[in-house]
């Protein structure tokens, strides 16, 4: 089967970091990918991951571990314009991709 | 350059009517894919559409709905009968065929109401 767990919620502060963790259960594996989504907007692409490891991109971080089945998405500098849901999605074999239920990231100020 | 459209954004249906819903992928993107975003929920997989490919229908939730994509460009799902059930968003994304990356570009969705 397929599961795809993250936490449901989390409340973070202005300029702090924050660590959204999202853990996989899948038939296949093609990468992991990261999407924000602003309330009323369509997803957009944050990061990618196919190997372990870390990856870097400006303010957005993500990792990846395939033994585990794990990744998580590392948000620095929080901006109020961060809050939003984040959504991890696992990629099988074909292309599609399988979301989990997101996360909602509020940023007080 | 212009990015994934679709068509209408809002769209209001009597319960057992049949309703269309349009996608517009980036131009020369050979992948196409529709899901669906109950309230609150993450996105739900309804199907996939690669070049000439047999498309991917495994997600479609029964055999009320069906798409097709003309041409290998516009995509449109069709939801017969339409249910309370079937109220969600519905998302449509494109990408292009690069091999391994499956990077999806969503459009803005169309939002169905079935009253």
């Amino acid at each position: 089967g397929q599961n795809i767990d993250q936490p449901t919620e989390m409340t973070a502060t202005e300029g702090a970091i924050v660590q959204i963790n999202c853990t996989y259960q899948t038939s296949g594996f093609n990468g992991l990918f990261w999407y924000q989504q602003h309330a009323g907007e369509a997803p957009t692409f944050l990061s990618y991951n196919v190997l372990d490891g870390l990856e870097e991109k400006g303010r957005f971080s993500s990792f990846l571990s395939r033994s585990k089945g794990y990744s998580y998405l590392l948000l620095k500098e929080l901006q109020m314009k961060d809050s939003a849901s984040y959504l991890c999605a696992v990629s099988n074999w074909g292309g599609k991709l399988i979301f989990g239920q997101g996360t909602e990231l509020s940023v007080k100020p | 350059g212009a990015g994934v459209s679709q068509s209408p954004s809002n769209k209001v249906t009597e319960k057992g009517k049949d309703v269309e819903l349009r996608c517009d992928p980036i131009s020369g993107h050979t992948a196409l894919y529709w899901y669906r975003q109950s309230l609150g929920q993450g996105l739900e997989f309804l199907i996939y559409f690669q070049g000439n490919s047999a498309p991917d229908k495994s997600g479609l939730p029964s055999d009320r709905f069906s798409a097709e994509r003309t041409g290998g460009s516009v995509s449109t799902l069709t939801i017969q009968r339409t249910q309370q059930e079937d109220s969600a968003v519905y998302l449509c994304a494109s990408s292009p065929d690069r091999g391994v990356v499956y990077e999806q570009y969503f459009g803005p969705g169309t939002r169905l109401t079935v009253t």
